[in-house]
């Protein structure tokens, strides 16, 4: 199985400014397609988690380009160009180039 | 707007079978374009994919459960299913049915998510 390591765990950021997630994984996601199937999700208290970026850099419809990914081989990151009170939550990165399907462990975006 | 709500009991005594089912609304579990799908999070942890099910029975599940877990799709109801046996309070979590697109070359695409039931495993 695929292992998605994400850091830091915990990220206490000031509002209006940039926010960062890093995620690797232990072996390359690139499929026998070409395509990189590496997902971030969001998700706020209390709620199920939210589709935010699919592909490495694609937003899903009706997330704030304020989010922006990237990355390729085993190495993504997740940006916030400038945090808004409403990102407060657990930021997830997934793979689904290899089944089983396989999640990071999670990274708490907090506010200072 | 899609909706998917899961509905099962609350309560399982280990040893004994989890039964949860999801239903469906503004959307048809009969559409080729969607895998229905079952992931899972420990009160407290993170999530763990249990597997999904395209609308002709196909199904894919997590090997590190695939000997308990079983699901279904009942297109008269509009509603699929999952069935986890031989339970232990390992498998104390919140359980969320979802939609993931079945897109040629989109994978992972997982747009639409259940509110969650908490299932607690105890006797």
């Amino acid at each position: 199985d695929i292992v998605m390591t994400q850091t830091p765990l915990s990220s206490p950021v000031t509002l209006g400014q940039p926010a960062s997630i890093s995620c690797r994984s232990s072996q390359s996601l690139v499929h026998s397609d070409g395509n990189t199937y590496l997902s971030w999700l969001q998700q706020r208290p209390g709620q199920p988690p939210r589709l935010l970026i699919y592909k490495i850099s694609n937003r899903f419809s009706g997330v704030p380009d304020r989010f922006s990914g990237s990355g390729a081989g085993t190495d993504f990151t997740l940006k916030i160009s400038r945090v808004e009170a409403e990102d407060v939550g657990v930021y997830y990165c997934m793979q689904a180039t290899q089944f089983p399907y396989s999640f990071g462990q999670g990274t708490k975006l907090e506010i200072k | 707007q899609v909706q998917l709500q899961e509905s099962g009991p609350g309560l399982v005594k280990p040893s004994e079978t989890l039964s949860l089912t999801c239903t469906v609304s503004g959307g048809s579990v009969s559409s080729g374009s969607y895998y229905w799908s079952w992931i899972r999070q420990p009160p407290g942890k993170g999530l763990e994919w249990i597997g999904y099910i395209y609308y002709s029975g196909s199904t894919n599940y997590n090997p590190s459960l695939k000997s308990r877990v079983t699901i279904s799709v009942d297109t008269s109801k509009n509603q699929f299913s999952l069935k986890l046996s031989s339970v232990t309070a390992a498998d104390t979590a919140v359980y969320y049915c979802a939609r993931e697109s079945a897109q040629n070359m989109v994978r992972g695409v997982i747009n639409y998510w259940g509110q969650g039931t908490l299932v607690t495993v105890s006797s």
